[in-house]
């Protein structure tokens, strides 16, 4: 089944210490985006890539990094300069045209030990 | 600027009821748009969209929103609720040329009572 695995589930983070998201898909897309999700917030951009070795920041990436070595991996580093980085993080895929739709992983929920 | 609104936090329903749940937009040119539901600790689940033609447009589930151009609006609706119905909606806009980057609105809570 083609689809976006994001990994892990839950995820902790102690003071001072850089974290990994892993988002991986098989559908073959282009583009690959981030999103943070904080209660009554909606979603919030953080990057997003359209080609591999490429990619830009969004609305709120200061304290997060990414790559985008592979077409299918698009891996999200935390880290320890995100002050307030407990929130739910979700990876999505679409092709470049804007009139297809984006299609989600299941989310990383990040908490502060 | 772009942007997309949803003017309600919260919108409660009686199960077998008609639901609608509202967005309006403000983007110049003609706008893709989009609606997603989200289940608790789940990613987002493409409904419908809307990208040219009939006003009306038909999704997943039974849901359908109509297109308004005057009212720069793309409201959802469904004609009968579900107690499963009972999730987070999205609303979303993306423009020609912007790569698939979608500007979404903050959510609506949609609580469907037995």
């Amino acid at each position: 089944d083609g689809g976006i695995t994001q990994s892990p589930k839950y995820l902790f983070r102690k003071e001072g210490q850089n974290v990994t998201l892993s988002c991986e898909q098989n559908l073959n897309h282009d583009a690959m985006y981030w999103y943070r999700q904080d209660p009554g917030q909606g979603l919030r951009l953080i990057y997003y890539s359209q080609i591999v070795n490429d990619f830009q920041k969004g609305d709120i990436a200061e304290g997060y990094s990414v790559s985008r070595e592979k077409k299918e991996s698009f891996p999200l580093t935390v880290t320890s300069a995100q002050k307030n980085p407990t929130a739910f993080y979700l990876c999505a895929s679409s092709i470049l045209q804007g009139n297809q739709p984006q299609h989600f992983g299941d989310g990383t929920r990040l908490s502060i030990l | 600027a772009q942007s997309v609104a949803q003017p309600e936090d919260q919108v409660n329903v009686a199960e077998g009821n008609p639901l609608t749940v509202k967005c309006t937009y403000s983007v110049s040119g003609n706008p893709y748009l989009f609606w997603y539901v989200q289940y608790p600790n789940r990613g987002l689940q493409f409904l419908l969209k809307y990208i040219t033609g009939d006003n009306l447009v038909k999704g997943s589930y039974g849901f359908e929103a109509e297109f308004n151009k005057s009212q720069t609006s793309f409201h959802l609706k469904k004609p009968s609720a579900l107690v499963s119905d009972s999730a987070l909606y999205f609303c979303a806009v993306s423009r020609i040329n912007q790569g698939g980057k979608l500007i979404f609105g903050q959510g609506t809570e949609l609580s469907v009572k037995p």
